[in-house]
């Protein structure tokens, strides 16, 4: 039972267009969002997070988008650098012990 | 300052054989975390440690899998009796507890043959 879905394994984007990661949920209780970026070899690292009593948090080229009422948040990235090519993971949380609920992953590849 | 630390990078094991996972989280980090990572899948909670508190062990697959944390720092994660599906990334986290953010370490890669 996956409360915490990205549904697109990779995703192709060409440089300097904008990615848009997706991530869908199934527990109402969730109340924080973050998003983590992780290259091969090394542990994911933080990349920006959202409570949800907000529906925007921007950071740089990084915009994460929620929508409570369709259970579903988004990252924007633009303009896309081939830098930002890694594994994106979705996690949530809504427990008063802040664990994280993490879904797959999504390759994020930028073409040059 | 120092990140957070596994060892080893790597790790190949026989089947069946017993297997040492170790972990140095942030100084200063009361919360530590213990994932798996398999194939083409998400991380996977195994372990959680908070201060002196009992460890929330919800997450360990079976009874071969245990992890200790001594001192409130170091932490082993420990498979008896390995098994090919246990093969996968472990990863390890730690945090100030009472925050979302987890901060990784680089994984340890176990290949059981």
């Amino acid at each position: 039972d996956q409360q915490v879905k990205q549904n697109s394994p990779s995703l192709s984007v060409q440089e300097g267009r904008i990615s848009i990661l997706n991530c869908d949920y199934t527990n109402s209780m969730f109340d924080y969002f973050l998003w983590y970026k992780k290259y091969p070899a090394e542990g994911p690292t933080f990349l920006i997070s959202i409570s949800s009593i907000k529906d925007k948090n921007e950071d740089g080229r990084f915009t994460v988008f929620l929508n409570k009422s369709a259970k579903h948040l988004s990252l924007h990235i633009v303009p896309s650098q081939p830098g930002d090519s890694a594994v994106y993971f979705c996690a949530a949380s809504g427990g008063s012990n802040y664990q994280l609920i993490w879904g797959a992953g999504t390759k994020l590849i930028i073409k040059p | 300052g120092a990140g957070v630390s596994q060892s080893p990078s790597n790790k190949v094991t026989e089947k069946g054989k017993d297997v040492e996972l170790r972990c140095d989280p942030i100084s200063g980090h009361t919360a530590l975390y213990w994932y798996r990572q398999s194939l083409g899948q998400g991380l996977e909670f195994l372990i959680y440690f908070q201060g002196n508190s009992a460890p929330d062990k919800s997450g360990l697959p079976s009874d071969r899998f245990s992890a200790e944390r001594t001192g409130g720092s170091v932490s082993t994660l420990t498979i008896q009796r390995t098994q090919q599906e246990d093969s996968a990334v472990y990863l390890c986290a730690s945090n100030r507890g009472g925050y979302y953010e987890q901060f990784f370490g680089p994984g340890t890669r176990l290949t059981v043959l």
